[in-house]
């Protein structure tokens, strides 16, 4: 499967908002609501963000928000502040047991 | 508080195996409700997910690693394992271990992660 594919870089003044894609096909993205999202600093881990294309875990702050249409997923940051900045990464199930992961977003605040 | 822990070999020569583990802490291997997995990250690239394991022994693998892939688990110690036979410098990445969640099918992702483990293939 190929990767899904996601803008390679997003920016944003603090207190405006940001909102990433995440464009699969009918196979993965389109077919389950099983899009998830990770945050990833600079030489650490990935974090999750959003399941299921729009729960957020405890601890998650409410500005991070998920949605989806067809095959396009999105993320979206509102309110940005500095410790946002960082790459983030969607990722779907695609069947199987198979999953996928977006190509990479790198969000700048400005 | 569920931990994860990837450990192995740092450097690993070309057309030789790497060899990896993941050690599981805070929680059980053997629960129902989730899967282990393999992801890596090539440096200054994207994630790719390599595969994963259910503590049956239940294998799932990413198609275009799945010639070289095998993955294992001891339940017995909350261990599982990553092989990844025939490396190249295309291999050379973090890899991390991360519990996927399930739920008898019915949620789907990756949390927490290991810290990940730089495995460089050269000579």
């Amino acid at each position: 499967q190929s990767a899904l594919t996601q803008p390679p870089s997003a920016s944003g003044s603090p207190g405006q908002s940001v909102t990433i894609s995440c464009t699969g096909t009918s196979s993965d993205v389109g077919d389950y609501n099983y899009v998830s999202w990770y945050q990833q600093h600079p030489g650490k881990a990935p974090k999750l963000m959003i399941y299921e294309v729009s729960k957020r875990p405890s601890g998650v702050p409410g500005r991070f928000s998920g949605s989806k249409s067809g095959n396009t997923a999105s993320l979206t940051v509102s309110g940005l502040q500095a410790e946002d900045e960082a790459d983030y990464y969607c990722s779907s199930y695609a069947g199987s047991n198979v999953y996928v992961f977006g190509t990479g977003t790198k969000v700048t605040v400005l | 508080q569920l931990q994860l822990q990837e450990s192995g070999p740092g450097l690993v020569k070309p057309s030789e195996t790497l060899s990896l583990s993941c050690t599981v802490s805070g929680g059980s291997i053997s629960s129902s409700s989730y899967y282990w997995g393999w992801i890596r990250q090539p440096p200054g690239k994207g994630l790719e997910w390599i595969g994963s394991i259910y503590h049956t022994g239940s294998t799932y693998y990413n198609p275009s690693l799945k010639s070289r892939v095998t993955m294992s688990v001891d339940t017995s110690k909350n261990l599982f394992f990553l092989k990844l036979r025939s490396v190249t410098a295309a291999d050379t990445a973090v890899y991390y271990c991360a519990r996927v969640a399930y739920c008898g099918g019915d949620c789907r992702w990756f949390d927490p992660w290991g810290q990940g483990t730089l495995v460089t293939v050269s000579s």
